[in-house]
């Protein structure tokens, strides 16, 4: 299987973007969607991002997914950042059956 | 909606075994992919296993000679078993629902296991 790294933190400025890179240690971005996570301190994760770019109902738009085939990444790109945006986001994807989680990253709204 | 709900003891001794139940309301576990995730205090999340309601089974390979995953359709719940436990195992542990490759929702609300004599 293959690993999928995230930056452990970035922070922002309210109304700015923030963009959240996953690498894909081996084979292709391309090959298996990629999923994003949202977790709020002490509450469980909620879905913002899956099939690698679509929003689930009740997702705001200013978040978006995106992949790379060059960098071998997959992108949550989150704009006009709110103060409720901070939290750990995490990329998933899978590979025969097993899913594989990144290792989150903290966004910080200054 | 379907409502996911976690339970089990919340302190288990070293080398001992592991024991967790996800009830499912709202919906029945006669169909979808039932999913154990773990988080440890502070860090990532962890994907432990699934099972299907066929009885058919997944396992991370980093857990998989300890864990066993079981699910009871007239109960309307599925269980997590993982043995030799040791601190390492100190966790979150969430059940969660996913319909193949699509995402997991719902999560439980999860429940802190805690190895420790």
């Amino acid at each position: 299987n293959f690993l999928l790294t995230q930056p452990h933190s970035v922070s922002e400025s309210p109304g700015k973007t923030v963009t959240i890179p996953c690498t894909r240690s081996s084979g292709s971005i391309a090959s298996n969607y990629v999923l994003w996570y949202q977790q709020r301190p002490g509450s469980s994760p909620t879905t913002v991002i899956y099939d690698d770019n679509q929003r689930p109902s009740g997702v705001p738009d200013r978040f978006s997914g995106s992949i790379d085939t060059s960098s071998n990444s997959a992108y949550l790109i989150v704009s006009g950042l709110r103060t409720e945006d901070e939290a750990d986001y995490y990329c998933q994807s899978y590979d025969s059956n097993h899913w594989i989680f990144g290792g989150g990253t903290k966004v910080t709204v200054l | 909606q379907v409502q996911l709900q976690e339970s089990g003891p919340g302190l288990v001794e070293p080398s001992e075994t592991l024991s967790l139940t996800c009830t499912v309301s709202g919906g029945s576990v006669n169909r979808y992919y039932w999913s154990w995730i773990r988080q440890a205090p502070g860090k990532g999340l962890e994907w432990l296993g699934f099972i299907y309601h066929t009885g058919s089974t997944n396992y991370n390979p980093s857990v998989e000679s300890r864990v066993t995953l079981s699910i009871d359709t007239s109960k309307n719940q599925f269980s997590l078993r993982m043995t030799s436990v040791t601190v390492a195992d100190t966790a979150i542990y969430y059940c969660a629902r996913h319909d193949g490759y699509d995402p997991f929702d719902p999560w439980g609300q999860g429940t802190l296991v805690t190895v420790s004599s």
